[in-house]
Order: structure tokens, then C-alpha cells, then sequence
């Protein structure tokens, strides 16, 4: 399996542009994950989809980020308008469930988002 | 490439018992940050302790201390006093100190920790 893939690798836009961020979970894992990173606040879990469906986007920080998981194999980070301050490396990362010993997740290179 | 070990999947301990988690990372940087992130059941990452490369000395928060050897590129977590809700999952993670366009945390698999009443 080639793990979690995310594209971009490298995102460098420009303050007001609209940023889309991509993830394909490993084939099978019905638990999805979207986390961004940053120095000052380490990493933060922005949204997680159950079978397609997001349970939990409290870590969306406003309305400007949105999250769709339109099929088992895709889900989409996107930023609109995208701001300077959203500049950081986002994961996406994936797993079978939540609560057994096989649980873990497996995460995404990352992207790293640059906001000029 | 930098690559983060974790060898134990999973692990059991009574509360109140000290336990200590592994992990081994693989570098060939001599500046680099390591942690140690909890994810308990709402799966929000939480910063456990941070230990920066070019610091001997080891990192401690409360309960929780690391005993980094450098040379032997080994960074265990050493929980003491355990209680019901260190039970989560628990990533080792490893970031150079100058970071470059190609460069990003990399994590283990995790350990899952369970504190046993």
C-alpha cells in the first residue's frame, strides 16, 4: 500500500486566494483525519469524517476552512479566502477505527501551505 | 530520510505504576526537536514534553520525563504515578531545528496506552 497521499506537497499562494489541499486515506480505513502544524501551536485536529461523514469539525478554526469527503477514497481541505496566518503544514491521516489496539493512524506526508 | 520507531503497539499498567514508552528515531541532523504528543480519545493531539537535540539535559513536565540518548538515537517517555487519564495513544515525533520547504514532523505509529483501574 503506498500509505496516506496528499498533493500538494508545497502550496505558495497569495493572501485572498482560494486553497485546495488533498488526501487519499489507505484503501479500507473508514476514519479520516485533517490536522494542521505550526511551531506556535503544534498540531491541531481540524475535522475527522466516519465512513464519509464529518463527527467532529470543532477544530475548524473559522468559516473560511471547509472539508469534504465526497467517497471513501478522497477528502479535500479547502481555504477560502486564504489568509497569512493559515500558513502551516496540514496532515491528513487515516485508520481503521477509533478504539482497538489496531487503530493507529497512519499519516500523510503533510502539505506544507505558504500564505504570502 | 528521518524515520521515527515506536516498537510497542500496545501496553497495559495498573494506576499508580510507572511505565515508559520507547522510541528510536534515525537521523543524520545534529539540531532537531523530539516530542511526545498524547491523543486521547477525541483525538486532538496534545504536546506532552519537547526535547531539543543540543540540551543534554533531559525534559520533565510534572509526571512525565524522557530520557534522550543522543549517541543511541533513543527518546523514551517515562510516565510516573500513571493515572486513568494518561490512558491515549501516544506519538513520538521528530522535526529538525532548520526547518526547509521540504521538511515537516515526522511521527511513529504510536503506542496505545492503557492505565488499568
Amino acid at each position: 500500500d503506498a500509505g496516506v497521499i496528499q498533493s500538494p506537497r508545497h502550496e505558495v499562494t497569495e493572501m485572498g486566494q482560494e486553497v485546495t489541499l488533498r488526501c487519499k486515506p489507505i484503501s479500507g480505513h473508514d476514519y479520516l483525519f485533517w490536522y494542521r502544524q505550526t511551531m506556535m501551536r503544534g498540531l491541531e485536529l481540524l475535522i475527522y469524517f466516519n465512513n464519509n461523514v464529518p463527527i467532529d469539525d470543532s477544530g475548524m478554526p473559522e468559516d473560511r476552512f471547509s472539508a469534504k469527503m465526497p467517497n471513501a477514497s478522497f477528502s479535500t481541505l479547502k481555504i477560502q479566502p486564504s489568509e497569512p496566518r493559515d500558513s502551516a503544514v496540514y496532515f491528513c491521516a487515516s485508520s481503521f477505527g477509533l478504539a482497538s489496539s489496531t487503530d493507529t493512524q497512519y499519516f500523510g506526508p503533510g502539505t506544507r501551505l505558504t500564505v504570502l | 530520510a528521518q524515520t521515527v520507531t515506536q516498537s510497542q503497539p500496545e501496553m497495559s499498567v495498573q494506576e499508580a505504576e510507572t511505565v515508559t514508552l520507547s522510541c528510536t528515531y534515525d537521523t543524520s541532523e545534529s539540531n532537531y526537536y523530539l516530542f511526545w504528543y498524547k491523543q486521547p480519545p477525541s483525538r486532538q493531539m496534545i504536546l506532552v514534553i519537547r526535547q531539543e537535540a543540543y540540551k543534554q539535559q533531559n525534559a520533565t513536565e510534572n509526571r512525565f520525563s524522557v530520557n534522550f540518548q543522543k549517541a543511541a538515537k533513543s527518546f523514551s517517555l517515562k510516565i510516573s504515578d500513571s493515572q486513568l487519564g494518561d490512558t491515549a495513544m501516544y506519538f513520538c515525533a521528530f522535526m529538525k531545528r532548520e526547518m526547509n520547504r521540504d521538511d515537516k514532523i515526522i511521527f511513529g505509529k504510536g503506542t496505545r496506552l492503557h492505565i488499568l483501574p
